[in-house]
């Protein structure tokens, strides 16, 4: 069975750095074809790609976001982190990870969210 | 401003049959699979069509999904109460990049 958690600050300050992890279970981190992204959701808004992360360490990132984000794993503690610098207010939602079929780039399970406020 | 296109909303009463539109361009859908997302209000998006088409075990074949050219349409028939929810579609861009559609919340009279 699948899971992805997320977990990190619930409070970040503008201008600070976060850092989510996505710890997951049930696969590895190094089986083909496989990845996990991460995504994000303001509050009553859409869904927003961030980075995702392959088997093979391939990495991609959203174009508007890319300076600011970087998607790293750990494949001895069967994580995923996400960094994200120069937090802004805009940046408060829920973030999610999610398992990420390769072939057809869709996520077939999602972890439960976690929500971050950015606010001094 | 979300790269795909949806309708903002959408409605129709029990046991009819609604349809979800999601436009995007020939860097996204017009050249990859289209997958669609049901989120209930507090929870996690759930996959519930993949490769345009594709239910995943567990999803009711009153969920449907097609493309065509540059679009995709999500079709629920004989809709419940229980569908009520919001919908995103998602595909992958030529930026390298995953991308949803803005959502659409189904409300089911």
């Amino acid at each position: 069975q699948i899971t992805l958690k997320e977990s990190g600050p619930t409070l970040v300050k503008p201008t600070q750095t976060l850092t989510l992890t996505c710890t997951v279970s049930g696969f590895s981190l190094t089986s083909p074809g496989m990845g996990v992204g991460w995504i994000r959701q303001p509050p009553g808004k859409a869904l927003e790609w961030l980075a995702v992360i392959y088997w093979n360490d391939h990495k991609r990132y959203s174009p508007s976001l890319q300076s600011r984000v970087t998607i790293t794993k750990d494949t001895s503690k069967d994580q995923v982190v996400l960094i994200m610098t120069n937090m802004d207010p805009k940046d408060t939602g829920t973030y999610f990870c999610g398992h990420v079929v390769s072939a057809g780039i869709h996520i077939d399970f999602w972890g439960q969210g976690t929500l971050v406020t950015v606010s001094s | 401003q979300s790269v795909l296109t949806q309708p903002p909303s959408v409605s129709a009463a029990p046991g009819q049959k609604v349809t979800i539109s999601c436009s995007g361009s020939s860097s996204n859908i017009g050249t990859r699979y289209v997958s669609w997302y049901q989120q209930f209000p507090g929870t996690a998006p759930r996959l519930i069509i993949f490769d345009n088409s594709q239910r995943p075990s567990g999803i009711p074949d009153r969920f449907s999904g097609s493309k065509s050219g540059t679009s995709a349409t999500l079709v629920i028939t004989g809709l419940q109460t229980g569908d009520e929810a919001d919908y995103y579609c998602g595909s992958w861009d030529s930026s390298l990049s995953g991308v949803f559609g803005g959502g659409t919340k189904l409300t089911v009279l």
